[in-house]
């Protein structure tokens, strides 16, 4: 079992909706969540991070944990064509090691 | 977030030589790391460079392949040995802040093209 989880898509949206991201971790202990978008040919760039249960939010995007169900989301308002990406999920899991998921592709389609 | 320079951008090599690249940060850090992210993959830690100490390596990843320096806070560096045309990949060194549960920020990477 991988540590995390992402349905690798990919994720097509049309422009103005809004994309769900969603991200499974198996480590119950783990405390920190972050999400990450990666254009092609970039680096991965942190656009969220999450550490306690409920909704964060930041601008067009919001991160949703819940500790309970080991499960972590990124929702995209109004989604745009520049936020097509790859978007990696991370948790810090209880031995301080970080662990990225494979990544869900998202395409916004104007 | 900490400023993370890393070179070269891009390379292409031989097969068989080897390649250094370069991480330099602006700011003090324990903690630096090395991924490896080929193509249509996620990242892959390769090793864990903290400064005084021999890197830890991830299974899977030796220290003849890829031998790390960390001679101070602010720099390291990651040598592929003996390239061959399956090292061709992105190469990707981070960091993290010093406080607990801090995230981890990139550098540009250094994409290599192994011929």
């Amino acid at each position: 079992q991988k540590e995390v989880e992402q349905n690798s898509g990919p994720l097509s949206v049309p422009e103005g909706a809004i994309a769900s991201l969603n991200c499974t971790y198996s480590d119950r202990g783990s405390q920190s969540f972050f999400w990450y978008r990666q254009y092609s040919g970039k680096s991965p760039e942190l656009i969220m991070f999450i550490y306690s249960n409920g909704d964060k939010e930041d601008g067009r995007f919001t991160a949703q944990l819940n500790k309970a169900s080991q499960y972590v989301s990124l929702l995209i308002r109004d989604s745009q064509p520049s936020d097509s990406a790859t978007y990696l999920c991370a948790v810090r899991g209880t031995g301080n090691q970080f662990y990225f998921g494979t990544g869900t592709s998202l395409t916004v389609i104007p | 977030s900490a400023v993370i320079s890393q070179k070269p951008s891009r390379d292409i090599c031989q097969r068989g030589t080897s390649l250094t690249i370069q991480c330099q940060v602006d700011s003090q850090v324990t903690m630096m790391f090395w991924y490896r992210q080929q193509p249509g993959q996620s990242l892959t830690l390769i090793a864990t460079a903290n400064q005084g100490s021999e890197a830890t390596y991830e299974s899977g990843f030796v220290i003849d392949k890829f031998p790390i320096s960390r001679p101070n806070l602010t720099f390291s560096t990651l040598t592929v040995s003996n390239m061959s045309p399956e090292d061709s990949s992105i190469y990707l060194c981070s960091v993290e802040g010093d406080s607990g549960g801090q995230p981890q920020h990139f550098g540009d990477g250094t994409r290599l093209s192994i011929l």
